[in-house]
């Protein structure tokens, strides 16, 4: 089986920088997903790393040690529109199955 | 425009009521993929599909069926629906099974 942990919820202020932590145990890894997903609406892809290293796309990183088990997304200069929950998903080669985290609620605040 | 396209949006039916929940994929994508989402527990897969006429079971398949008769459609068919099947349906597509996943607009299903 899989299990895939991060935190229930993060508060950080309007313009800072926030690492959301996400930790997975799994067989047959595949590659590490994050997702956006705005209350009341589907999730959107943000990133995916397969090789260890940090993976970066403009405010958004991503960070995989596959060794460790361990993958992070980094927000930097934070707005309030990224309030939203953040989703960590594991990819398993062996069945093809995608596992979801429970995902992080992230409040942004002036 | 690409998109995934999920019907009904909302529904609330009663206890043994057969239902099915439409998906549209017009990427034409290999991989879909039907979700539940609860407070708590995050996204669960129920089924997902390879291609057509391929489908296995996710985390969470018991209750539900699915078909892949065509390429872009993937419904989720609930035979006897029960309360606990109360729950955010998110219908998913991409080329592959590793790749990034196009999520529809999901389904908000209220069993009685």
């Amino acid at each position: 089986g899989q299990n895939i942990d991060q935190p229930t919820e993060m508060t950080a202020t309007e313009g800072a920088i926030v690492q959301i932590n996400c930790t997975y145990q799994t067989s047959g890894f595949n590659g590490l997903f994050w997702y956006q997903q705005h209350a009341g609406e589907a999730p959107t892809f943000l990133s995916y790393n397969v090789l260890d290293g940090l993976e970066e796309k403009g405010r958004f990183s991503s960070f995989l040690s596959r060794s460790k088990g361990y993958s992070y997304l980094l927000l930097k200069e934070l707005q309030m529109k990224d309030s939203a929950s953040y989703l960590c998903a594991v990819h398993n080669n062996a069945g093809n199955m995608l596992t979801f985290g429970g995902g992080t609620r992230l409040m942004v605040k002036p | 425009e690409a998109q995934v396209t999920q019907n009904p949006r909302y529904l609330i039916t009663v206890t043994g009521k057969k239902l099915t929940v439409t998906c549209s994929q017009n990427m034409n994508h290999e991989y879909m993929s039907w979700y539940r989402q609860d407070p708590g527990l995050g996204l669960r897969q129920i089924y997902y599909s390879m291609n057509v006429e391929v489908t296995d079971k996710g985390d969470v398949p018991e209750g539900y069926k699915v078909s892949r008769k065509e390429k872009r459609n993937f419904p989720l068919i609930l035979e006897s629906p029960s309360p606990n099947q109360t729950s955010l349906y998110f219908c998913a597509s991409s080329y592959q099974g590793y790749q990034p996943q196009h999520f529809g607009d999901g389904t908000r299903l209220s069993i009685l």
